[in-house]
C-alpha cells in the first residue's frame, strides 16, 4: 500500500537555526497537509495546500513556517528560526480529493524536532 | 468552530476484556467523524470514520464506534482486546463540505492492553 514518507525521523537543532521536514506525499494525492503534536498535547493542523498554493493555514502558521512543493514528489516544511517552543513531532499528511470524508488523510510516521 | 473531547487520558485494560474510549465533539454545522490510531513510532492510521447513514460503523482491526448525534458523541469500542492493540487513539472530526479536509483532532487516548 502506498505510504507517505517522511524524512528525517528526528532531527536536533539549536535556537535560531532554520531546519526543513521533507515530506513524500502519496503520487496521486492532491491535497497535502502538515499537523504537528507539541509532548503531552493535541495533534494541531498547521497548514494544507493545494494546487501550488496554501488553502488554509492556523494562527500557529506564522511568518516563521513556509512549506513549499519544490517538484513532482516533495513536500517541504521550513522553519527559518526555530524556537524552543518548536521541538514537536512533525507529521504530513495528503489526501486524493481533499473532501474530507470520501477521501480521508493519510498520515507519515513523523518527523521529531528537538530545538535545543 | 469545531472542537473534539477525548475523556480518558489513559485506559489500562486486561487482555480479551472490552474496552470503551470515548470521545465527545463540539461544532456548529455537521461533521465527519474519524478514529486513528498511532502505534509506537508509527504515523496516524486510520482506523474508521462515520460520514452519514448507519450510526454505527465498524473499522480495521475488530473496532467499531456509534455515532451518537443527540450527545455529541463518537465513541470507539472493541468487544475483546489484544496486546496488539496497545496504541494511541486519536478522535477527530472534519467540517462538511470543508474543501481540503482539515482534520481537528482530540487529545488522544493511550490504550495499554496488559496480559
Amino acid at each position: 500500500e502506498p505510504e507517505v514518507t517522511q524524512t528525517p525521523s528526528h532531527q536536533v537543532t539549536q535556537m535560531g537555526q532554520e531546519v526543513i521536514l521533507r515530506c513524500v506525499p502519496i503520487s496521486n494525492h492532491l491535497y497535502f497537509y502538515w499537523y504537528r503534536q507539541i509532548l503531552g498535547q493535541k495533534v494541531e493542523f498547521l497548514v494544507s495546500f493545494y494546487n501550488n498554493e496554501i488553502s488554509e493555514k492556523s494562527e500557529i502558521f506564522d511568518d516563521q513556517f513556509s512549506v513549499e512543493r519544490p517538484d513532482g514528489s516533495n513536500f517541504t516544511l521550513k522553519i527559518r528560526s526555530t524556537k524552543l517552543e518548536d521541538s514537536a513531532m512533525y507529521f504530513c499528511a495528503s489526501s486524493e480529493q481533499g473532501d474530507g470524508g470520501n477521501s480521508p488523510l493519510h498520515f507519515g510516521n513523523g518527523t521529531r524536532l528537538t530545538v535545543t | 468552530a469545531q472542537s473534539v473531547t477525548q475523556l480518558d487520558s489513559q485506559v489500562p485494560v486486561f487482555e480479551e476484556a472490552p474496552v470503551e474510549l470515548r470521545c465527545n465533539y463540539s461544532s456548529s454545522v455537521s461533521v465527519y467523524l474519524f478514529w486513528y490510531v498511532q502505534y509506537p513510532n508509527q504515523g496516524l492510521q486510520l482506523l474508521l470514520k462515520y460520514l452519514s447513514g448507519s450510526t454505527l460503523v465498524k473499522g480495521i482491526n475488530g473496532f467499531e464506534a456509534e455515532f451518537n448525534k443527540s450527545q455529541t458523541s463518537f465513541h470507539l469500542r472493541k468487544p475483546s482486546v489484544h496486546i496488539s492493540d496497545t496504541a494511541e487513539y486519536f478522535c477527530a472530526v472534519s467540517r462538511w463540505g470543508d474543501q481540503g479536509g482539515k482534520l481537528i483532532f482530540g487529545q488522544g487516548t493511550e490504550l495499554s492492553v496488559k496480559p
